[in-house]
Formats: structure tokens, sequence, C-alpha cells
């Protein structure tokens, strides 16, 4: 299994919802990560685990809460967004977090609508 | 800090002519330059890279050069065709506490028109 796979593809969600998106690669990747891409804008990080540690966190509101429970899953935990939260959340992994340079492989993404 | 400008932000070509996008970074400890393609509504796709010990390298169609001493390296694709139409990232490697982070440019959207 060579992708990284993202569920759901679409997420509409009012701003006192409270929902997830998942994130789940085969690869034996053991760093991992969440980009934040908004309309023709290039990705934007936002979290980077490294070997199931939380090891980048790029200033993000505590609205986005991250959770990496196993070296194949990667969560994030949505809670009272705003509507300037809609963007296309991408999910990417690689094979170690700290090294010469690693490919990052990006899943679909989820698409996600704040109302 | 942490940058990556891109040039230009967009590029129209004729269908087999070639197209050249070039990206500077500001650390020059980085090491490691992926580009990536993305097509409207898909996932960036990676399509090339290159790591400081090289300074250029090919793969069919497209090409990258870098020049570490100018903190700078470029894509090439030539015989463009319109599947090639599409939105074009450049990143370039850096590291932040112990962990690895691509920074990525703001892109340049590519039209090869037949």
């Amino acid at each position: 299994d060579t992708e990284v796979t993202q569920t759901p593809k679409h997420l509409v969600m009012g701003m006192t919802n409270k929902k997830s998106l998942k994130c789940e690669q085969h690869m034996g990747h053991r760093a991992m990560y969440w980009y934040k891409q908004k309309a023709k804008k290039p990705p934007e990080l936002m979290f980077v685990y490294s070997y199931e540690k939380l090891s980048i966190n790029e200033s993000v509101p505590s609205r986005f809460s991250p959770e990496c429970p196993n070296s194949s899953l990667l969560n994030l935990h949505l809670h009272a967004l705003q509507p300037e939260d809609s963007a296309l959340y991408l999910c990417a992994s690689s094979r170690r977090g700290a090294s010469g340079g690693e490919t990052q492989y990006f899943g679909p993404g989820t698409r996600l609508l704040v109302l | 800090g942490e940058n990556v400008e891109q040039h230009p932000s967009t590029l129209s070509v004729q269908e087999g002519d070639s197209a050249v996008i070039k990206c500077t970074y500001s650390d020059s400890a980085s090491n490691y330059f992926p580009w990536y393609k993305q097509e409207l509504g898909k996932r960036p796709q990676l399509i090339i890279d290159i790591r400081s010990n090289v300074g250029e390298k090919k793969d069919q169609r497209i090409a990258v050069t870098l020049n570490k001493t100018a903190k700078h390296f470029s894509l090439h694709i030539t015989e463009t065709q319109p599947e090639d139409s599409a939105v074009y990232f450049c990143a370039a490697r850096f590291l932040q506490g112990g962990s690895e982070k691509l920074v990525f440019g703001k892109g340049t959207k590519l039209t090869v028109n037949p």
C-alpha cells in the first residue's frame, strides 16, 4: 500500500460542532503532517508528528487538536471552528521525521466548510 | 526566517515549448528541495526532488537544477503538453526543533495552450 488515505472527503460543520478528520498510511512512515490549504494558496503546515510524538505545532489555535494514536493513524479534532477555517486539510507522511530530506506523500484531503 | 520565493505566479506557454519556474530559499542549511504538481481539486503530487549533494536531476521531460551558493533552484519542463497544466509548488526543507518541515513557495499556475 503506497497511499495516504483521508476521511471524510467533504465535511460541513457548524461553529458549535465537534468533528474529527482521519488520516491513515500503511507505508511504515514514522512522520505524519497536517497541512491547511486555502484556495489558490500553498499548503501551510499545522502540525508534525515524529515517531507518534508531536514535534512541531505552528502556533495553531487550540480549536484544532491533533492526535496520533499509533504509527499509522493521525487524527485532527475540530471544535468551535470559525468560517475562516474553511479550507482543504491535507495529511502527509514521510519515512522519518528528521534526516536528510524525506519525500512527503500527501493524502487526497478533506474539504471542510464551516458555516 | 524560513522563506521560499517562487516566480512567476502564472505562466502560459504553447504546447511543445519549454517552461521554467524559479525558486529561492532563505536558509543555507536547507538540503532538500521537492517540486509538487497540483491539479484542480487534487492532492499535491511529487514530480521531482533534488538534494544538495547534486546540482541537477532529470526525469524524462522534467529537470531540476540547484545552485546552493545562490540559494536558488529551478524546474524545467520541456516539450510541454496540455496535461502539464496545473499549479506547481516548490518547497525547501527546514529543520525546527529536531524535526523537519517543508516550506512551500506560493505556486505557479502553468497553462499549456494546445
